[in-house]
């Protein structure tokens, strides 16, 4: 597709257990974003990826949170054993570089530990 | 470090009212600065930006001018409709990531 596409759209897992999203960024895009927004809440960035330099892993919560790009492309969000104030909207978002192109925003993985 | 401050909501006003969204920003150098709007259950939409001082954007009758000396970047709409019931998010981008401020709820009641 055209847009930025994020897999899967809800899941509800289990406390302890790991989970994985998926971003299919726009293709050619070589930055790439996450971000989570927890209910009523704002945007806490998690990491940012830009084209094969070392990621700002810098927003990243805890060690249980961990994200790859592979080929520049496709980007996973790990999060081991998930704990209950994990549950948010996991974005994801791309651009053709930082620092004045527009970002474009995937739809969200609803993410709810119980 | 880079941050965006905007006026916390929820506003509620009334159809054909003027909206006013205060963003203020504080980053080394002169960031990008963007509006993005997030409608009721959908994802978040680029709305306006602007990528320089005295640069105004706009985009669904929506304007933001970016005042450097105020480090502002303030949303408004001279008269609003239902349909612009959303979460406002103003967002700078400087170096590595796009921050975000905390998100404003506008209503807009017939």
């Amino acid at each position: 597709g055209a847009g930025v596409s994020q897999s899967p759209s809800n899941k509800v897992t289990e406390k302890g257990k790991d989970v994985e999203l998926r971003c299919d960024p726009i293709s050619g895009h070589t930055a790439l974003y996450w971000y989570r927004q927890s209910l009523g809440q704002g945007l806490e960035f998690l990491i940012y990826f830009q084209g094969n330099s070392a990621p700002d892993k810098s927003g990243l919560p805890s060690d249980r949170f961990s994200a790859e790009r592979t080929g520049g492309s496709v980007s996973t969000l790990t999060i081991q054993r998930t704990q209950q104030e994990d549950s948010a909207v996991y974005l994801c978002a791309s651009s053709f570089r930082d620092r004045g192109n527009t970002i474009y925003f995937g739809e969200g993985s609803w993410l709810t530990v119980v | 470090g880079n941050s965006v401050t905007q006026m916390e909501g929820p506003v509620t006003l009334s159809e054909e009212a003027f909206l006013t969204i205060n963003c203020t920003y504080t980053a080394t150098g002169y960031p990008s600065l963007f509006w993005y709007v997030q409608y009721p259950g959908e994802g978040l939409q680029l709305l306006l930006k602007a990528t320089k001082a005295d640069d105004k954007g706009s985009n669904k009758g929506f304007e933001a001018t970016y005042r450097k000396e105020t480090t502002s970047f303030h949303l408004e709409k001279g008269s609003v409709q239902v349909s612009d019931s959303a979460v406002y998010f103003c967002a700078g981008a400087a170096g590595n990531k796009l921050t975000f401020g905390g998100g404003t709820r506008v209503l807009v009641k017939p």
